[in-house]
C-alpha cells in the first residue's frame, strides 16, 4: 500500500524554525487531512495535531499545523533539544480503505 | 487518566499464533474507530488494522489479510487482533491506537517471530 512522502531527515539549530512536510493525494491527505505524530526512541508515538489542525491538550502552541491540498506540513517554531525525535504523518485513504503512514522524519537539533 | 493497555505479545516460533488485547480505561471505545499500528526494529509505523465502532467493517493491510482479524468488546471496552500464521516479518511493537479520533495511543507490545 503506497504512503505518504516525508523528507527523511531535517536539522535545525536550537530556537530555529523547522517546517516538516507530508505529500499525499486527493484520496488520503487531500481527503480528510493529515494527523502528526511525535515519537521519541523508545517511546510510543504521541499526537501533535488531528486532521483539523488541532492542537491536543497538553502540546505546546510551538507545534502548528496546515495544510494546503495534498500536502500537509507541521511547523515548529523555537526548536528545543526535546523536540529531537521522529514525526509522521497519516491519513485515511478513501480509495486503499485503510491507513497510510508516511516514512518519518528525524529532526536533528544542533 | 486515560489509557490503552496492550497484552498478548510474546516469542513464537513461524506459523504460530498470538492473540493481543488492549484494553481502555478512562475513555469509552465505543464511538470510536480502533486501529493496531506496529513497527519493526528500528523501523517507520505501519498500519495493520482498523475496526469501525461497531465492529460492523473491518480493515486491513495487504500483508495480513487472512491471517490476522481485528475484533472489538464494547461491553467489555477492549480491542483484539488475533494473528495467525506468523511470519519473521510480523515481528515487530503492536500499538493498539485512536488514530483519528480521540489520539489516544498505547505502550505497545512485543511480537518476536522466530524458531
Amino acid at each position: 500500500q503506497a504512503g505518504l512522502t516525508q523528507p527523511p531527515s531535517v536539522s535545525k539549530d536550537l530556537r530555529q524554525t523547522a517546517t516538516l512536510t507530508c505529500t499525499g493525494n486527493s484520496n488520503n491527505v487531500g481527503y480528510q487531512g493529515a494527523v502528526w505524530l511525535q515519537q521519541h526512541q523508545g517511546h510510543p508515538p504521541k499526537v501533535l495535531s488531528d486532521r483539523n489542525n488541532n492542537r491536543p491538550a497538553g502540546i505546546s502552541e510551538r507545534f502548528a499545523a496546515s495544510r494546503s491540498g495534498s500536502t500537509a506540513s507541521l511547523t515548529i517554531s523555537g526548536i528545543q533539544p526535546e523536540d529531537e525525535a521522529d514525526y509522521y504523518c497519516s491519513a485515511w485513504d478513501s480509495i486503499l480503505r485503510g491507513v497510510v503512514f508516511g516514512g518519518g522524519t528525524k529532526l536533528a537539533v544542533l | 487518566e486515560v489509557q490503552l493497555v496492550e497484552s498478548g505479545g510474546g516469542l513464537v516460533q513461524p506459523g504460530g499464533s498470538l492473540r493481543l488485547s488492549c484494553a481502555a480505561s478512562g475513555f469509552t471505545l465505543s464511538p470510536y474507530w480502533m486501529d493496531w499500528v506496529r513497527q519493526a526494529p528500528g523501523k517507520g509505523l505501519e498500519w495493520v488494522a482498523t475496526i469501525k465502532e461497531d465492529g460492523s467493517d473491518k480493515f486491513y493491510v495487504d500483508s495480513v489479510k487472512g491471517r490476522f482479524t481485528i475484533s472489538r468488546d464494547n461491553a467489555k471496552n477492549s480491542v483484539s487482533l488475533q494473528m495467525n500464521s506468523l511470519r519473521a516479518e510480523d515481528t515487530a511493537i503492536y500499538y493498539c491506537a485512536n488514530i483519528f479520533g480521540a489520539g489516544y495511543w498505547g505502550q505497545g507490545t512485543l511480537v518476536t517471530v522466530s524458531s
